[in-house]
């Protein structure tokens, strides 16, 4: 029973071109999402978060929306870099607190084209 | 000044053996966490400790036992290996005085475990 779903396995963008990866989530109660990212050989590395009252945030070229309605959010790269290829894991909690946990979909494998 | 890190980065180990992976991080951090990468790619909790309590633990074979001796250490030990065991093992912390939204992790670099 996969909570948070990343659909897409792969996407491939040219450089400068911007890459929106996407991750769709079931639990209602979800309220605090983040997206990690991973090279290989490493731990996943945090990236930006947004937080249920929220529908924008933004950092640098890296911009995360959500849509509460819909349950579904998006990562935004612009432009896209070369050095950002990489795994994207979108994650979600529902719980604040010590008994908060992160639920992770399966990763995004994104590669940038020079 | 690594913030999480893990030993050993990999274990090759025999199906019925006993091992230890240790985690620390220097963050201040007072939870910590332990998640398997199984070979689906799923990052999936197993354990939380909190100032060396145990909070979370998802229907974990009793097999594997954390042990927090002080907040900043999380070690796991495995007993009776099998080989569905094999996968990568992330430690991660959090900083829970941090209030509501930092629910952010940060993760160790991973320990890749294989029982032949």
């Amino acid at each position: 029973d996969q909570q948070v779903k990343q659909n897409s396995p792969s996407l491939s963008v040219q450089e400068g071109r911007i890459s929106i990866l996407n991750c769709d989530y079931t639990n209602s109660m979800f309220d605090y999402f983040l997206w990690y990212k991973k090279y290989p050989a490493e731990g996943p590395t945090f990236l930006i978060s947004i937080s249920s009252i929220k529908d924008k945030n933004e950092d640098g070229r890296f911009t995360v929306f959500l849509n509460k309605s819909a349950k579904h959010l998006s990562l935004h790269i612009v432009p896209s870099q070369p050095g950002d290829s990489a795994v994207y894991f979108c994650a979600a909690s529902e719980v604040s607190g010590a008994n908060s946990k992160l639920t992770f979909g399966k990763g995004i494998t994104l590669s940038v084209r020079p | 000044d690594t913030a999480v890190s893990q030993t050993p980065k990999y274990l090759v180990t025999q199906m019925g053996n006993d091992k230890s992976i240790k985690c620390e991080q220097n963050l201040g951090h007072d939870t910590m966490y332990w998640y398997k990468q199984d070979s689906k790619k799923f990052l999936k909790i197993m354990f939380s400790y909190n100032n060396k309590e145990l909070i979370i633990n998802e229907t974990v074979p009793n097999r594997f036992s954390p042990k927090s001796p002080d907040k900043a250490h999380l070690n796991l030990h495995i007993n009776s290996l099998e080989l569905g065991d094999s996968a990568v093992y992330f430690c991660a912390s959090r900083d829970l005085a941090g209030g509501q939204g930092t629910d952010t992790q940060y993760f160790g670099p991973g320990t890749r475990l294989t029982v032949l």
